[in-house]
């Protein structure tokens, strides 16, 4: 099975600021992974998939890119209601989450 | 609009077998390259994906948890079912279904993401 892993596990940014995660594979997945946001008590919601497209509806603040094994996500300009886990995934394997908070 | 809805139990006791129902709307279990998954997050922790089924009907399992799970569906009901055995206290997690997308454009390559998601139903595992 491939595995992924995620970082940070956690950070605190001010709002405006510029928030990258980023997700690595343990072995080429092509462009094939995909950022969710979980909000606390809420289900999961998908942001990008295949890397770098934009769910419909999304903030264009958030945004994804890379291929083969490493993968980043971005929010250009953190916002109040970003709070939540962020989560990267690859076929049937979930990163292990990053949990975003504001300073 | 796109909604799918869990049901089941929400207190199982441990041994016993849990039946989730995933109800959907909005799209229909026969369209090509289109499913439906069922991911658990126990309290506190990160995603697990559970098994899918797809509209050919191929099914896929967790590997840690293959011997215990079954999924099905009834097309005209609009409805997924997952049947957990054998129950444990670790098994205590909000159960979600989510409309799932997969195929191929490269070789070896496999799409796949879960765009629309059940708001989950919460299982607990206790005597």
């Amino acid at each position: 099975d491939i595995q992924m892993t995620q970082s940070p596990s956690s950070l605190s940014a001010s709002v405006g600021d510029r928030v990258t995660i980023t997700c690595q594979a343990s072995q080429d997945i092509s462009n094939y992974l995909n950022w969710y946001q979980q909000k606390p008590g809420k289900a999961p919601k998908l942001l990008i998939y295949d890397a770098s497209n934009l769910e419909t509806g999304v903030p264009s603040r958030f945004s994804g890119s890379g291929s083969g094994t490493d993968f980043t996500f971005t929010i250009s300009s953190l916002q109040p209601e970003d709070i939540a886990t962020y989560y990267c995934q690859q076929w049937l394997t979930f990163g292990p989450g990053t949990k975003v908070d504001i300073k | 609009q796109v909604t799918l809805k869990e049901s089941g139990p929400v207190l199982v006791k441990p041994t016993e077998t849990l039946t989730l129902t995933c109800t959907v709307s909005g799209f229909s279990l026969s369209n090509a390259r289109m499913g439906v998954s069922w991911i658990r997050q126990p309290p506190g922790k990160a995603l697990e994906w559970l098994a899918h089924i797809f509209s050919n009907d191929e099914k896929s399992y967790s590997t840690s948890l293959k011997s215990r799970l079954t999924i099905s569906k009834d097309t005209s009901k609009s409805q997924v079912v997952l049947t957990m055995t054998n129950m444990d206290p670790v098994d205590t997690a909000t159960y979600y279904c989510a409309r799932t997308h997969s195929g191929s454009y490269i070789p070896n390559y496999y799409y796949y993401y879960m765009d629309v998601w059940g708001k989950g139903t919460t299982v607990t595992v206790s005597s």
